[in-house]
């Protein structure tokens, strides 16, 4: 019965390095989202997933955010050439199906200095 | 695209007493409103939420109206404890993705 399951849980990057964010979403969940939350904010919609396929990616802020979910189970998100404003907390939901509850992980906290 | 405000930023309360949380939200087409609870270096725990063929639901202490007409929509928590307090997000959605509001810091005192 684990929930979602995000690592690493921090992250500090020098300015200019590539990372990479994971998400082990619950079993058998269809959909996944990816958000981005900066301090004292509310999240703000980054990308979803339905299965392997990305459906919308309308909230990705710039091209070097990428996100993948191959099998349609565990998702990456890469941030290429980070900058200072990348800095946030970057949370991963899933759900069941596409309009059911949204589970959230606990968040990867990622500093870019 | 859709825009959520929220209000207020922070509430104070007394425990005990009931806290009341506010959104509105500007596309006619949302239909599911959650309400989420963010404690401090967690992820945001679902703890109510309501879609828009119904005008109230209620859960133990928690509770949460509608009002589709006015496009606004609000958390209500009664006999609050310090265990209540907590950041607390109202979100709306049309279909996949949930825009979320500012955020009420809320602080139950005892």
């Amino acid at each position: 019965g684990a929930g979602v399951s995000q690592s690493p849980r921090y992250k500090v990057a020098k300015r200019g390095q590539d990372v990479a964010l994971r998400c082990d979403p619950i079993s058998g969940h269809v959909s996944l989202f990816w958000y981005q939350q900066a301090l004292g904010q509310g999240p703000e919609f980054l990308t979803y997933f339905q299965n392997e396929a990305q459906l919308d990616k309308s909230g990705l802020p710039s091209d070097r955010f990428f996100a993948e979910r191959p099998e349609g189970s565990v998702s990456t998100l890469k941030i290429q050439r980070t900058q200072q404003e990348d800095s946030a907390v970057y949370l991963c939901a899933s759900s069941l199906m596409w309009d059911t509850e949204a589970f959230f992980g606990q968040g990867t906290r990622l500093t870019v200095v | 695209g859709e825009n959520v405000e929220q209000h207020p930023s922070t509430l104070s309360v007394q425990e005990g007493d009931s806290a009341v949380i506010k959104c509105t939200y500007s596309d006619s087409a949302s239909n599911y409103f959650p309400w989420y609870k963010q404690e401090l270096g967690k992820g945001p725990q679902l703890i109510i939420d309501i879609r828009s063929n119904v005008g109230e639901k209620k859960d133990q202490r928690i509770a949460v109206t509608l009002n589709k007409t006015a496009k606004h929509f609000s958390l209500h928590i009664t006999e609050t404890q310090p265990e209540d307090s907590a950041v607390y997000f109202c979100a709306s959605s049309s279909g996949n993705m949930l825009t979320f509001g500012g955020g009420t810091r809320l602080m139950v005192k005892p």
